[in-house]
């Protein structure tokens, strides 16, 4: 499968914080996605990206598809409690998804 | 909440014994899929299915078969379990091999000792 490589592996974020992670492939993808996870449960798709450049929002979360194709970002503005979990980025090359190792998000005590 | 079950949940297993996770969908989707989730390396395919008895490989499927006599049931089995098969399998189903929204299981956490 494809090497997808997500960054930053872990974060600590209070809460308010706005918060930035990204995902870079040494492939293009034709389509970029963002899961989230929570503990004990299946990943949720967050955001689907079709278009190279592509900005687009789901509420407080912001994610863009990288003009090479390679690239992908997520933002989350003013976080709060429930957005700690495990956010997953995700290529599509025709029927696979290939995944990124994932960005645990914690809340900073 | 997308109607995915698994089974059994949680699993305990001696090396060499023959294992079977059963992914059992009530939405009469298509496609079904069996990842397993390790630290470090997020969710990879092991196989998936695009109809009844109709299976393909994905990028891991050594030391796995599956098998779809249903359209709501697909089971993934480890013949002879071994230690490196210790992992958090999710099953996914989804209406369309291009669908970018393919909905995941609880999973089954399994340990191979």
């Amino acid at each position: 499968g494809q090497q997808l490589n997500q960054s930053p592996q872990s974060m600590f974020i209070q809460e308010g914080e706005d918060v930035s992670m990204n995902c870079t492939s040494s492939s293009i993808f034709n389509t970029w996605l963002w899961y989230k996870q929570d503990p004990g449960e299946g990943p949720v798709l967050l955001i689907a990206l079709y278009k190279a450049g592509e900005l687009t929002s789901n509420g407080r979360l912001t994610a863009q598809f990288g003009i090479t194709r390679k690239d992908s970002f997520l933002n989350i503005s003013a976080s709060i409690p429930s957005d700690v979990g495990i956010y997953f980025c995700a290529g599509r090359d025709d029927y696979k998804l290939s995944f990124g190792a994932g960005t645990t998000v914690t809340v900073r005590a | 909440d997308a109607g995915i079950t698994q089974s059994p949940r949680h699993k305990v297993t001696e090396t060499g014994t023959p294992v079977t996770l059963r992914c059992h969908q009530t939405e009469n989707h298509r496609y079904m899929y069996w990842y397993r989730q390790d630290p470090g390396h997020g969710l990879r395919l092991i196989h998936y299915s695009y109809g009844v008895k109709d299976t393909d490989k994905g990028e891991v499927s050594d030391g796995y078969s599956v098998s779809r006599s249903k359209t709501e049931d697909f089971l993934l089995t480890l013949e002879s379990a071994t230690s490196s098969q210790t992992s958090v399998y999710f099953c996914a189903i989804s209406d369309s091999l291009t669908t970018d929204t393919q909905y995941f299981g609880p999973g089954t956490r399994l340990t191979v000792l």
